[in-house]
């Protein structure tokens, strides 16, 4: 059974980077090539902000960029403003077909 | 501008049913799958079910799949969740989702509702 694990929480200072991690725990590599990343403010919907590991939608600032390995899948803000702050959740989708989503990963500008 | 709006949440005692309904404009909605996404309070989120662009092909999370059925009407750019046996598990905001698609395959979500709280309880 598939499970992508992401970090609880990670802070930043504004101005830096910061990196969340996307692992998943079936060892299924595939499932890398297909990850996309979510910004979620409090009490507000999702917002996709990657798609297949690093392709921005339009409007998504290009601070926001994200990679991959044969073990992870990773996005990067660089430049933190306190608007980053919020919660972020990869997602990809299995090679049996479940769109499955990271716990979620809670940024603190500090 | 693509725009989303859910309605039909509320309050439903454990193991009844409700429609979820989900209003679309903005894009050529029958060129589109879409999908439901939930989010239990204070977790994470969690994919629900989806549907092609015909209506023809779809799919569910095996935690709700027997107890939900999604569906779509393409002359009104509307689709729908009915739910079933809930349990209180099922307590969530539903949320919405468009793909970018048409696929029932389709692999991510590029727009968002802004979610329906449904909530089981007695």
């Amino acid at each position: 059974q598939s499970a992508l694990t992401q970090p609880a929480s990670v802070s930043g200072s504004p101005g830096e980077s910061i990196t969340i991690s996307c692992t998943d725990t079936s060892g299924d590599v595939d499932i890398y090539n297909y990850v996309s990343w979510y910004q979620q403010h409090p009490g507000k919907a999702p917002k996709l902000i990657l798609y297949y590991v690093s392709s921005r939608p339009s409007g998504i600032s290009n601070r926001f960029s994200g990679s991959k390995s044969d073990h992870a899948a990773s996005l990067t803000i660089s430049g933190l403003q306190a608007e980053d702050e919020a919660d972020y959740y990869c997602q990809s989708y299995t090679n049996t077909g479940i769109r499955l989503f990271g716990g979620g990963t809670k940024l603190t500008v500090l | 501008e693509v725009q989303l709006l859910e309605s039909g949440g509320g309050l439903v005692q454990p193991g009844g049913s409700l429609r979820l309904s989900c209003a679309t404009s903005g894009f050529t909605f029958s060129s589109y799958a879409m999908s439901w996404v939930r989010q239990a309070p204070g977790k994470g989120l969690e994919w629900v079910s989806i549907i092609s662009g015909s209506g023809s092909f779809t799919d569910y999370a095996d935690s709700v799949k027997g107890r939900f059925t999604i569906s779509r009407d393409n002359s009104k750019n509307t689709f729908y969740l009915q739910i079933s046996s809930l349990r209180g598990d099922d307590t969530a905001v539903y949320y919405c989702a468009k793909n970018p698609d048409y696929s029932y395959g389709s692999r991510y979500f590029d727009f968002w509702g802004q979610g329906a709280l449904v909530t089981v309880s007695s």
